[in-house]
């Protein structure tokens, strides 16, 4: 298995509700990051774990909150999003290689989120 | 703060041109990836450069690190409307130590378009 899934595809909520997106990989990867990407920009990182454990989080408003359960798993719940938060939800990961000086990330296709 | 400028922007040419993207910063990075992304989709890995000077191949795609491994270019032969997409450019900022990510610093990325 050498890819990153993500679930859903598309998720559209309203700014009352409470959502999950899910990322899984079985590739043995250690390091598990959450990025946003709006429309023709860049992926901005949000939250990195690394060995299940939240090393990075980048300002990210408390409306998102990260979980790793185990080490191929990584959720992100959403709780009272607002209409700007609307955009694609990226999930990557990467194999601890040590000493190697690079960081290949793999990345998930995205749920695609709008918030109304 | 490290920062990667990538250009052009935008690029629309015909079958069969060749083409190249740039990425420079004014830091050094411990490695570089090259990523293309289709619209809704997430950012395919293309390659990984490590060394200084370093050039690889990937069919008609030319890879190429700088010797001071602060810049990166993208060289496209022959471009097939299968190659239109998003080009992204992202370098590592620390040495990858085991479980310790680095993070990547993304560049504002490539939009290419090949005409039939």
């Amino acid at each position: 298995d050498t890819e990153v899934t993500q679930t859903p595809k598309h998720l559209v909520m309203g700014m009352t509700n409470k959502k999950s997106l899910k990322c899984e990989q079985h590739m043995g990867h250690r390091a598990m990051y959450w990025y946003k990407q709006k429309a023709k920009k860049p992926p901005e990182l949000m939250f990195v774990y690394s060995y299940e454990k939240l090393s990075i989080n980048e300002s990210v408003p408390s409306r998102f909150s990260p979980e790793c359960p185990n080490s191929s798993l990584l959720n992100l719940h959403l709780h009272a999003l607002q209409p700007e938060d609307s955009a694609l939800y990226l999930c990557a990961s990467s194999p601890p290689r040590a000493g190697v000086g690079y960081n290949e990330q793999f990345f998930g296709p995205g749920t695609r989120l709008t918030v109304l | 703060t490290q920062l990667l400028e990538q250009s052009p922007q935008f690029l629309s040419i015909q079958e069969g041109e060749n083409l190249t993207v740039y990425c420079n910063s004014s830091s050094v990075f411990s490695s570089l990836q090259w990523y293309r992304q289709e619209p809704g989709e997430g950012p395919v890995l293309l390659v990984t450069v490590v060394t200084g000077g370093e050039v690889k191949k990937l069919k008609r795609l030319t890879f190429q690190f700088g010797d001071a491994r602060k810049d990166s270019s993208l060289h496209i032969t022959a471009a097939q409307p299968g190659d239109t997409g998003l080009y992204l450019c992202a370098g590592a900022d620390k040495m990858n130590y085991g479980g310790s990510q680095g993070n990547l610093i993304f560049g504002k990325g490539t939009k290419l378009s090949v005409k039939p």
